[in-house]
This record gives C-alpha cells, structure tokens and sequence, in this order.
C-alpha cells in the first residue's frame, strides 16, 4: 500500500517568517501534487513536478521532488496570512492506472 | 468557465437512513473522481469514472455505497444505510482524460453529518 506522510501535521507562525512542509513515502511516484485546501472548498493545485530533483517557484513557493521521486518538500518565503490553509501533497503512479493518492496534510496558520 | 458543481453542500441525517449527492463536473472532462475526506485527513479516493465506465472502485465500501454516471456527464453517490463512520465531506473531481500530470478540478464538497 502507497502512503504519503506529511510533516509537520499543524504548524502556526507569525507573518513573514519561512517555512518548510514535508512529504515521505517509500514508494516511487510518477509525478507529486501540491494542492491548497481551505476551509468549505475543494482543493486546488498549486504545482505538478514530475522528474527528480526538479524544482518549482510559484511566487513566494518553492517545491522541490526528491531524486528518488519518493519525496518532496514545499518552501513558503515570508509567509503571510492569505497563505493560511491546508496543504495536501498527492503521489500519482502511472503503472497503478494513474490513482492519486493524497497525505494527510500541513494545517498551516499564519498570524498577522 | 464554470467549476465543479455539487449539491447539496452540507446533509444531516441520522444513522442507518439513506442519503445521496449529485455532481456536475466541468464540461467536456472526461474523468470523474469521487473523494471522501475525513476530518483531519486527505482526501481518500472511493471510485474513479472514465466517461461512463467504472476505472477504479477498490476503496468503495460496495455493501453501503453505490455510485453512477450515467450518460458520462453528472454523477450520484449514494450511501444507504449510513453509519456514523461516514461523517465526512464528499469531493468531487473531474480532469480531462487519465493520464500522468493530471489536474484534477475539485467542487466544494458535501458535508455529511450522520447522528
């Protein structure tokens, strides 16, 4: 069974500091999802990287998939309270007919 | 152009009653995906549509939950009888087509409350 962990489970700062969310599996994926949930809506997607050790910048957000694409960490610079919300990490595995799996999530608060 | 519609947003029912939620996803998506996300957790796929046809439904706790799409367009999620385990929001998702790199487009959910 593919499980994705994400680090920390909750994590609250004050605006303008930097922060860091993980994402571990031990199983390769084909490509790593970063959706943004907040409260009464669906998700939405914020990157796709798909080779490893690529790295994306979404403004103040920098996502990186490990080498081994069993990993992959998001960056927020300067954190401000408009990021505030849940950031969902989800692995898709072409050889298991493109299934989606998703972490449990970052529940981050960023006080201004 | 419009998202992901679902309807209703928000159900109560009482435990061993039958509910259902319909879906409407964006137009010409092909693939349709019905999530359920427990508090405090990702979403947790229940069965994934191509057009019409059943792709993935191993995670569909089949003795209670049944799902549709008929025509390959709106689809109904229906749990009869519910249990109180099923308290959670429901998501539905649609994309283009099945493949890697694929942007899923998720509605605001349904939130079922079951007493």
């Amino acid at each position: 069974t593919q499980l994705l962990e994400q680090s920390p489970q909750f994590l609250s700062i004050q605006e303008g500091e930097n922060l860091t969310v993980y994402c571990n599996s031990s199983s390769v994926f084909s490509s790593l999802q970063w959706y943004r949930q907040e409260p009464g809506e669906g998700p939405v997607l914020l990157v796709t990287v798909v080779t490893g050790g690529e790295v994306k910048k979404l403004k103040r957000l920098t996502f990186q998939f490990g080498d081994a694409r069993k990993d992959s960490s998001l960056h927020i610079t300067a954190a401000q309270p408009g990021d505030t919300g849940l950031y969902l990490c989800a692995g898709e595995n072409a050889t298991g007919g493109f299934k989606t799996i998703f972490g449990a999530g970052t529940r981050l608060f960023v006080k201004a | 152009e419009a998202g992901v519609a679902q309807s209703p947003r928000y159900k109560i029912i009482e435990k061993r009653q039958s509910v259902a939620f319909w879906c409407n996803p964006i137009s010409g998506h092909a693939t349709l995906y019905w999530y359920q996300q427990i508090l405090g957790q990702g979403p947790k796929l229940l069965i994934q549509f191509q057009n019409n046809g059943v792709v993935d439904d191993s995670q569909l706790p089949k003795d209670r939950f049944s799902a549709e799409r008929l025509k390959g367009v709106d689809s109904t999620l229906k749990i009869q009888p519910a249990k109180l385990e099923d308290s959670a929001v429901y998501l539905c998702a649609s994309s283009l087509e099945i493949q890697v790199n694929n942007e899923q487009f998720f509605g605001p959910g349904t939130r079922l409350t079951v007493l």
